[in-house]
């Protein structure tokens, strides 16, 4: 079967590094994604990775382990604005296949 | 920045009626997409449209859901007739590649309540 699993919610401080795992276990693999959804708005694109390794955007970074079927998303500098929810998206032989988020609250 | 844009915002139906959910993609995207989240619950991919044919679709997208490109605009999802199961925020979403490879635009959603 195809699965993706990630934290249901996550509790950081604002001003913080909070990392948000997403592991995999997929039929095919041909890149992963991670998209930002705020409470009743629609999901937007923040990363994509289709090679090992890190890839920095600004305060945002995502890594991923092929053989280990494992990603992260990294966000550093946390601000209030960051609370929202954040799903990992795997292409399986081309289609997308989704986490169910995870929701992150940053306190003050 | 261009934007996909659904239309109505809110829509509430008593079940068993047609209802037609409107999208407007970007206009240089080729894929276009129909996704639906329960309040609550994870993304849910509907359909996918490519070249003017449905290019998959999920067990979800049964007979009561049918999708239109009427003009080289619009993007339609009409579902026959609703269920109340069948309330959830939809989105329509656009794509340059494929899903797989491109990122999704994601529309702001037509929230559906079947009452």
């Amino acid at each position: 079967g195809q699965n993706i699993d990630q934290p249901t919610e996550m509790t950081a401080t604002e001003g913080a590094i909070v990392q948000i795992n997403c592991t995999y276990q997929t039929s095919g693999f041909n890149g992963l994604f991670w998209y930002q959804q705020h409470a009743g708005e629609a999901p937007t694109f923040l990363s994509y990775n289709v090679l090992d390794g890190l890839e920095e955007k600004g305060r945002f970074s995502s890594f991923l382990s092929r053989s280990k079927g494992y990603s992260y998303l990294l966000l550093k500098e946390l601000q209030m604005k960051d609370s929202a929810s954040y799903l990992c998206a795997v292409n399986s032989n081309y289609q997308l296949i989704w986490g169910a988020g995870t929701k992150l609250i940053i306190k003050p | 920045e261009p934007e996909v844009t659904q239309t109505p915002s809110h829509q509430v139906t008593q079940m068993g009626q047609e209802v037609i959910l409107r999208c407007v993609p970007i206009s240089n995207h080729l894929y276009f997409y129909w996704y639906r989240q329960i309040l609550g619950q994870k993304v849910e991919f509907l359909v996918s449209f490519y070249n003017n044919e449905i290019s998959e679709k999920s067990e979800i997208f049964d007979d009561q859901f049918s999708v239109e490109r009427p003009d080289g605009s619009n993007f339609t999802l009409k579902i026959r007739s609703t269920k109340l199961e069948d309330s959830a925020m939809y989105f329509c979403a656009s794509s340059e590649g494929e899903a797989g490879i491109s990122p999704l635009h994601f529309g702001n959603g037509t929230r559906l309540t079947v009452t």
